[in-house]
């Protein structure tokens, strides 16, 4: 029972590097998106999809890219790293999302703990 | 101002004890509404939906006020393992998208 797994966990990486989170989930889901976490920020909405082939901005996509080509993976990309990308990611799918309803459950990866030093 | 806001708390309540949050809102667009738990270091996980009518699961109850445009969760009876963050959650149909509230952190002790 596999459900949404993110990897990897921790990620030290060096400012101006680039990086792909990886993101797969086995539940059939068409939504999926990524997350941001930062104290006292909450969870920021970096892209999402509705569907393969389909992306969309968030609230917080700059310097971050995405790309959808199956219903399972969903890889966010850092182009070049900067400190104020140090964050905990989080990628997370919905079955009932996308369609402008929402059932609400939003299942979420573990997380990946990004440092950019 | 941000358009779910919470109260981060922490909230620090004795095991039996009754707590509420409240939730705050700002888009009246906003179309469905959620309280997902969060705990240390881990992934956010869905606690319950919150309809118009107000529901009820167990221990939890959550109630919505449009016209006032906040939310609210109450817990009874708290024990140790709801100790937790609680994360306030609104969905706009026309972004397609879930808005989460900073969080409020709820610690129960002996």
């Amino acid at each position: 029972n596999a459900g949404v797994t993110q990897t990897p966990k921790f990620q030290v990486l060096k400012t101006g590097q680039s990086m792909t989170l990886q993101c797969a989930q086995d539940m059939n889901h068409e939504y999926m998106s990524w997350y941001r976490q930062d104290p006292g920020m909450g969870l920021r909405l970096i892209h999402y999809s509705v569907g393969a082939g389909i992306t969309d901005q968030g609230e917080v996509p700059n310097g971050y890219n995405v790309s959808r080509s199956t219903t399972e993976d969903f890889p966010l990309r850092l182009l070049s790293a900067a400190p104020s990308q140090t964050s905990v990611y989080f990628c997370a799918s919905s079955y009932g999302l996308g369609g402008g309803a929402a059932t609400g459950e939003l299942f979420f990866g573990e997380g990946s703990r990004l440092t950019v030093l | 101002r941000k358009e779910v806001e919470q109260d981060p708390g922490p909230f620090n309540v004795p095991e039996g004890a009754t707590v509420a949050f409240n939730c705050t809102y700002s888009n009246s667009a906003s179309q469905s509404f959620f309280w997902y738990r969060q705990d240390c270091r881990k992934e956010p996980k869905l606690l319950m939906s919150v309809y118009s009518s107000g529901n009820e699961d167990g221990r939890f109850t959550a109630q919505l006020n449009r016209a006032s445009q906040y939310i609210s969760l109450l817990i009874r009876d708290s024990k140790l393992s709801d100790s937790a963050t609680y994360l306030c959650v609104g969905f706009t149909g026309g972004g397609n998208k879930l808005t989460f509230g900073t969080g409020t952190q709820l610690k129960v002790e002996l």
